[in-house]
């Protein structure tokens, strides 16, 4: 079974920091990988997705990669504002296209003004 | 557009006491799904249908059912709750199951004493 692990659970960065994210799976075998954002008390919003056959997206100041073959993903967020304060989820597709996500228990950021 | 919209936010059951959570969606969206988030786990997909018509389990359905009532809702339904419901419910749902952007709604905490 796929299991998605992300480290470390919380981290808290000074404002206008640079930070990277980390997401690693087990099975290297997938689908796509997604990174999400989650608000307290919200429902989760999808920020990138990269497919199997790609090393990195980008959107404005995130930009996600991934090594399938280690099994690893990272989110790195430039020049940090305490907007992006929330916790970020990394979810794998299995590579069968099965409609499974499997999720990573998150990592909760503060961004300190 | 409304997105993906859950009843209630909040609820309380004893144990043995039946419910259903209700999820609908504005978005045409042929797919819809069922996760559950548990502190230190990431969320798991318990039911989903992947259109009109169809259901099928996802990673943890047991003591759940689901009923697709037409394109837009998908309930959720607990027959006799047990502590080890208690979790904060998500709906979600992708225009079909080869698009990869699944929309939350923002869920429903539910607590069984």
């Amino acid at each position: 079974k796929q299991e998605v692990t992300q480290i470390p659970a919380a981290l808290s960065v000074p404002e206008g920091e640079n930070l990277v994210l980390n997401c690693s799976f087990t099975d290297s075998a997938i689908y796509n990988l997604q990174w999400f954002r989650q608000d307290p008390g919200k429902g989760l919003t999808s920020l990138l997705l990269i497919q199997s056959s790609q090393r990195e997206q980008t959107s404005g100041r995130l930009n996600a990669s991934l090594d399938k073959s280690s099994g690893r993903s990272t989110l790195y967020i430039a020049a940090s504002q305490p907007g992006d304060s929330a916790t970020y989820l990394c979810a794998v597709r299995p590579g069968t296209g099965a409609n499974n996500l499997f999720f990573g228990t998150g990592t909760r950021l503060t961004v300190i003004p | 557009n409304a997105g993906v919209t859950q009843t209630p936010k909040f609820q309380v059951l004893k144990t043995g006491q039946s419910m259903t959570l209700q999820c609908a969606q504005d978005m045409n969206h042929n797919s819809m799904y069922w996760y559950r988030q548990d502190p230190g786990m990431g969320l798991r997909l318990i039911y989903y249908s992947a259109s009109e018509g169809t259901t099928d389990k996802g990673e943890v359905p047991n003591g759940y059912n689901v009923s697709r009532l037409n394109k837009r809702e998908f309930s959720l339904r607990l027959e006799s709750a047990a502590p080890s419901q208690t979790s904060v419910y998500f709906c979600a749902s992708r225009r079909d199951l080869d698009t990869d952007t699944q929309y939350f709604g923002p869920g429903t905490r539910l607590t069984v004493l």
